[in-house]
């Protein structure tokens, strides 16, 4: 079964929405999580990497202000996509590590169609 | 910044055929990933590959992993159309958060090899 479980599958909302992502892991407690985008017919590209207690770490060119990361516990991290446009538009992925050399599990995805 | 480059971007194949698909990156790593990616789905682990000459296998894929040049290679024999999906192989790297205080391992994903095989 899942070990990470991503929600919502699927939001549509309006621009100017602020939308908020859950990503948890279920069987363990996640040290790292980390947070990818993906256009379509495009790899994941890494967003942000979040320690439990920490802040977040960001790709380069990745706007913290806009894509508000928040690993309150070992076993829940949130994405906040704030004041959404169209362009924010994309599939996004969680995924959840319990130590530094364990493989990444992957959430289920979030798609966000901002209208 | 670590580039990890995959061919070929698409592949087109006739059930039954065998092909190969690589993954070069650029700096020393000795763990290399291979996932799946089903249409609208997320990542599904095919395969976790941590040494050098490392070889695993399941069904009819196989990848293997050569740290020295850098490269891991997908293997597909007698395709089946089940198999057709987009594969990633992705590569990790030691990070540290500031001030030192953690470490973690960033994934850095190939571009993808979208697979079509057809009946």
């Amino acid at each position: 079964g899942a070990v990470v479980s991503q929600h919502p599958s699927w939001v549509i909302c309006k621009s100017g929405t602020s939308v908020k992502i859950e990503c948890r892991s279920l069987d363990f407690q996640a040290t790292t999580m980390f947070w990818y985008r993906q256009f379509p017919k495009q790899s994941l590209m890494l967003m942000a990497t979040s320690n439990e207690g920490s802040k977040a770490t960001y790709e380069q060119g990745v706007e913290k202000d806009k894509f508000l990361i928040n690993h309150a516990s070992l076993t829940l991290s949130t994405l906040t996509v704030t004041s959404a446009h169209p362009e924010d538009s994309s599939f996004y992925i969680c995924s959840a590590r319990f130590r530094g050399n364990q493989p990444q599990h992957f959430g289920d995805g979030t798609r966000l169609s901002i209208l | 910044e670590l580039k990890v480059e995959q061919n070929p971007l698409f592949l087109s194949m006739q059930e039954g055929k065998n092909y190969t698909i690589y993954c070069n990156y650029s700096t020393t790593s000795d763990r290399l990933y291979w996932y799946r990616q089903d249409p609208g789905k997320s990542l599904e682990s095919l395969f976790v590959l941590l040494s050098n000459g490392a070889v695993k296998q399941e069904g009819r894929l196989m990848a293997s992993l050569d740290t020295k040049a850098r490269l891991s290679t997908l293997h597909i024999t007698a395709a089946v159309h089940d198999l057709s999906a987009t594969y990633f192989c992705a590569v990790d790297m030691i990070g540290r958060f500031p001030g030192g205080r953690y470490n973690f391992n960033k994934f850095y994903f190939g571009s993808g090899t979208k697979l079509n095989v057809k009946p």
